[in-house]
């Protein structure tokens, strides 16, 4: 079946490090891949996208590239800051799924200054 | 635009009772998905509505219903409440359609606390 794999947190960086976290999948077919990020007592918001191999998503410093041949989705950003500090969730929706996103089970990343 | 918004934002029941909670899609998008999460199981797809219809349930037992209006918004019901269904319910609105992949928006979602 359809699955996401993510790293286990909690992920405690200094700000200005380097960020990555790792996403693996399974899915049948050609799936869209996603990361939504939750701050404390807030829903998700979409920080991101891919819909095919090799598309890199980036937004608000964050990447993350599709990957077929590995399966992967890793987020990475180069210099993280206190703000990002959140829960982080790799997501996959199989195309017509209707409405199911298949999420990872969530990192949280917590920045020291 | 508007984003989504979830009402009410916190509940507290007692076992045994029933909720309802509501959902109000960005304007202009059709489909309403709900989203039950907690600390042990993540985030676990409960149903989907378009277009008024239900046409995707996830693993959960009748207790659970949903129903969408004609204006797309989303009501979804919990009867006869047990401790473990204190979790955060997160809906999420996207212009929907067949086949293909829509983004998906969450709301702010609402909190409930079974004692």
């Amino acid at each position: 079946g359809n699955s996401v794999t993510q790293m286990e947190g909690p992920v405690t960086l200094s700000e200005e490090a380097f960020l990555t976290i790792n996403c693996t999948y399974t899915a049948t077919g050609y799936p869209s891949l996603f990361w939504y990020v939750q701050y404390p007592g807030e829903g998700l918001q979409l920080l991101l996208k891919a819909t095919k191999a090799d598309d890199k998503g980036s937004n608000k410093g964050f990447e993350a590239t599709y990957r077929k041949e590995t399966t992967s989705f890793h987020l990475e950003k180069g210099s993280v800051q206190v703000s990002d500090s959140a829960v982080y969730f790799c997501a996959l929706d199989y195309g017509g799924s209707q409405g199911n996103l298949i999420f990872g089970k969530g990192t949280k990343l917590s920045v020291k200054p | 635009k508007a984003g989504v918004t979830q009402t009410p934002r916190y509940l507290i029941k007692t076992r045994g009772q029933q909720v309802t909670l509501s959902c109000s899609p960005i304007s202009g998008h059709r489909s309403v998905s709900w989203y039950q999460q907690t600390p042990g199981q993540g985030l676990q797809f409960l149903f989907e509505y378009f277009s008024e219809t239900q046409r995707n349930k996830g693993n959960f037992p009748g207790r659970f219903s949903g129903r969408q209006f004609s204006n797309s918004r989303s009501e979804m019901n919990v009867s006869t409440l047990e401790l473990g269904d204190s979790a955060l319910y997160l809906c999420a609105s996207s212009l929907g359609g067949t086949g293909g992949t829509y983004e998906q928006y969450f709301g702010p979602g609402t909190r409930l606390t079974v004692t």
